[in-house]
């Protein structure tokens, strides 16, 4: 059974570090062509990817974002944690991690999402 | 990042088939046979329902079919149910994002 949930804070204040962790069970992150991904949904909004890292650490992120985004991974743990720099109240959001299966462009499984407000 | 764009929101009676929309260019859903769609109820995480354009995952249900011409990517479900209502998005591989990923602006699906 494949699951993935994402952990952190509920709340974080402008300009903060977040920093949020997607434990997963049900596969490994070690598998050829395997990656998770994170992708972000504003209240009432449309979904937005974020990024993605890959079973060789390769990271993809998204354009607009990539410069205050980092994804690492910790295959021992079965985890993923993203970063997220300098944050602002409109990074406001439900955070998701999902799995891309091998050698699909898809996300098959995904995290249950946590909620972020970033608020002074 | 550019989203694929899809219409708002769509409307039918229980019974008949929608069919949704979503247009790229040739970066992304034109060029690339990587289209996928994903079903989001109110407070839950999407469900991928169609991969790889039309192929549907192992429990999806056969009202969801969908297809691509060009640019653009559709999904139809047909024999529509109240369980049906719901937000939908589609997402593609693209080589216009860093990223390599984008989705749609997604569609609020109402089944009257």
């Amino acid at each position: 059974q494949i699951t993935l949930k994402e952990s952190g804070p509920t709340l974080v204040k402008p300009t903060q570090t977040l920093t949020l962790t997607c434990t997963f069970s049900g596969f490994s992150l070690t598998t050829t062509g395997v990656g998770v991904g994170w992708i972000r949904q504003s209240p009432g909004k449309a979904l937005e990817w974020l990024g993605i890292i890959y079973w060789n650490g390769d990271n993809r992120y998204s354009t607009s974002l990539e410069s205050r985004l980092t994804i690492t991974m910790d295959t021992s743990k079965n985890q993923v944690v993203l970063t997220v720099t300098n944050v602002d109240p409109v990074d406001t959001a439900t955070y998701f991690c999902a799995r891309r299966p091998a050698p699909y462009y898809t996300l098959d499984y995904w995290g249950q999402g946590a909620l972020v407000t970033v608020s002074s | 990042q550019s989203a694929l764009t899809q219409p708002a929101s769509v409307s039918e009676s229980p019974g008949q088939s929608i069919t949704i929309s979503c247009t790229g260019t040739n970066s992304d859903v034109g060029g690339y046979n990587y289209v996928s769609w994903y079903q989001q109820h109110p407070g839950k995480a999407p469900k991928l329902i169609i991969y790889d354009v039309t192929k549907r995952p192992s429990g999806v249900s056969n009202r969801f079919s969908a297809s691509k011409s060009g640019n653009t990517a559709s999904l139809t479900i047909s024999g529509l149910r109240a369980e049906d209502e719901a937000d939908y998005y589609c997402s593609s591989y693209t080589i216009s994002d860093t990223s390599n990923w984008v989705f749609g602006g997604g569609t609020k699906l109402t089944v009257l």
